[in-house]
């Protein structure tokens, strides 16, 4: 079956930092991906769609100053979260669109101290 | 605007028994229903996949089944073991598109 991998799965950084989260596609093609937030003990909220060679959208609410995207190949979307603050910790999870399907990766766990 | 709802949001039961996850939306023009497991701290598993065209998926000891004309779907999973221990969520797309809305989950706890 199609995986999708996130890197890295866990991520630390110090407040004010920047981080980036990768998510790809392994053995397929995704013109589209999406990226969802969990925060503890609730359900996944989409936060964008990422399409390849073209800006991403972003869902209402969610900063695109603050989480930029960018789909740079058809196998390859990236986050990143700019100046994280300690309420950006959360569980970031990406999926991938073949067709009609959409393949999810395992997550990316972000702590900002 | 699409919403989903799952209940119960937690169940207890004993090591054997059958149990049934509900999960209802409130667009029933989707095009799929997906039901994934999530263990605490970890990603998304996927167990089934219904396309709207259909109306029941099997996997083992999992059967989903897809109402879309009431906006209903159920996850069946039987002889229950103490490895199924999980938060099961189903999702569907947004009517018209391939963004996912998820419910809420059932925690689910399965006792030795």
């Amino acid at each position: 079956g199609a995986v999708v991998s996130q890197h890295p799965s866990w991520v630390i950084c110090k407040s004010g930092t920047s981080v980036k989260i990768e998510c790809r596609s392994l053995d397929f093609q995704a013109t589209t991906m999406f990226w969802y937030r969990q925060f503890p003990k609730q359900s996944l909220m989409l936060m964008a769609t990422s399409n390849e060679g073209s800006k991403a959208t972003y869902e209402q609410g969610v900063e695109k100053d603050k989480f930029l995207i960018n789909h740079a190949s058809l196998t390859l979307s990236t986050l990143t979260v700019t100046s994280a603050h300690p309420e950006d910790s959360s569980f970031y999870i990406c999926s991938a669109k073949t067709g009609l399907e959409q393949y999810f990766g395992p997550g990316t766990r972000l702590t900002v101290t | 605007k699409q919403e989903v709802t799952q209940i119960p949001a937690a169940l207890s039961v004993p090591e054997g028994e059958n149990l049934v996850l509900n999960c209802s939306f409130t667009d029933s023009a989707i095009y799929n229903l997906q039901w994934f497991r999530q263990d605490p701290g970890k990603g998304l598993t996927s167990l089934l996949l219904i396309q709207s065209s259909q109306r029941e998926q099997t996997s083992g000891r999992l059967n989903a089944s897809l109402d879309k004309s009431s906006g209903r779907s159920t996850l069946y999973i039987a002889a229950s073991q103490p490895g199924d221990s999980a938060t099961y969520l189903c999702a569907v797309p947004t009517s018209g598109t391939y963004k996912y809305i998820f419910g809420t989950g059932t925690r689910l706890k399965v006792l030795a």
